[in-house]
């Protein structure tokens, strides 16, 4: 049971570039979302999708893209990398069904540095 | 958004009972009441959720005020591993958006 796959795990980025953190979750779930956590500090929402084709933005969606196209997976897209998206980054997913037996899904992290 | 409230940080003994706390007086009558915790560089797992009645799982247990305007999440036997941030969330089964606050971070000692 792979549930909620992240890569990579660990990234250095030079200011400027860009790059892709992957998600794919092999539970058929419809909601999946990013989250980033700064140190110390909670989980913030950046994206999330209800189902193929559906995105919308969360409390952080600033120089982050998604896209899903498939219901396994949900990249998410860093733009233009910036010192101040240094951070970790959870990938969740969770079933449309009803909340009595839904419960959230994570990634175990992609950890970004941007010098 | 329905928003919760917990304090920022909590300590107990090992081996005493913990009682954490979870404020949520915009609660509505379809929101689930959901606990995670999350384990240092680690990413959040789930440990129980309920919606009007108390709830014991193996991991903790869930008790839930009459007026579910708050909630307290149990561990019976804190130990060294149960050291964690801990977050109530309100889950509607329609709703696509999910917002953590800061959690209770619950440290542990000898």
């Amino acid at each position: 049971n792979a549930g909620v796959t992240q890569t990579p795990k660990f990234q250095v980025l030079k200011t400027g570039q860009s790059m892709t953190l992957q998600c794919a979750q092999d539970m058929n779930h419809e909601y999946m979302s990013w989250y980033r956590q700064d140190p110390g500090m909670g989980l913030r929402l950046i994206h999330y999708s209800v189902g193929a084709g559906i995105t919308d933005q969360g409390e952080v969606p600033n120089g982050y893209n998604v896209s899903r196209s498939t219901t396994e997976d949900f990249p998410l897209r860093l733009l233009s990398a910036a010192p101040s998206q240094t951070s970790v980054y959870f990938c969740a997913s969770r079933s449309g069904g009803p909340p009595s037996g839904n419960t959230i899904y994570f990634g175990e992290g992609s950890w970004l540095t941007v010098v | 958004d329905a928003k919760t409230t917990q304090p920022n940080s909590m300590e107990s003994n090992e081996e005493e009972p913990v009682h954490l706390p979870c404020n949520h007086s915009t609660i509505s009558g379809t929101d689930y009441i959901h606990w995670y915790r999350q384990l240092p560089s680690q990413g959040p797992e789930y440990v129980i959720h309920g919606l009007t009645s108390n709830v014991n799982n193996r991991m903790a247990s869930l008790a839930i005020a009459e007026d579910r305007k708050s909630s307290t999440l149990i561990l019976h036997r804190a130990t060294l591993r149960d050291a964690a941030v801990y977050y109530c969330i309100l889950m509607k089964g329609t709703a696509s958006k999910l917002t953590f606050g800061t959690g209770t971070r619950l440290q542990v000692t000898l």
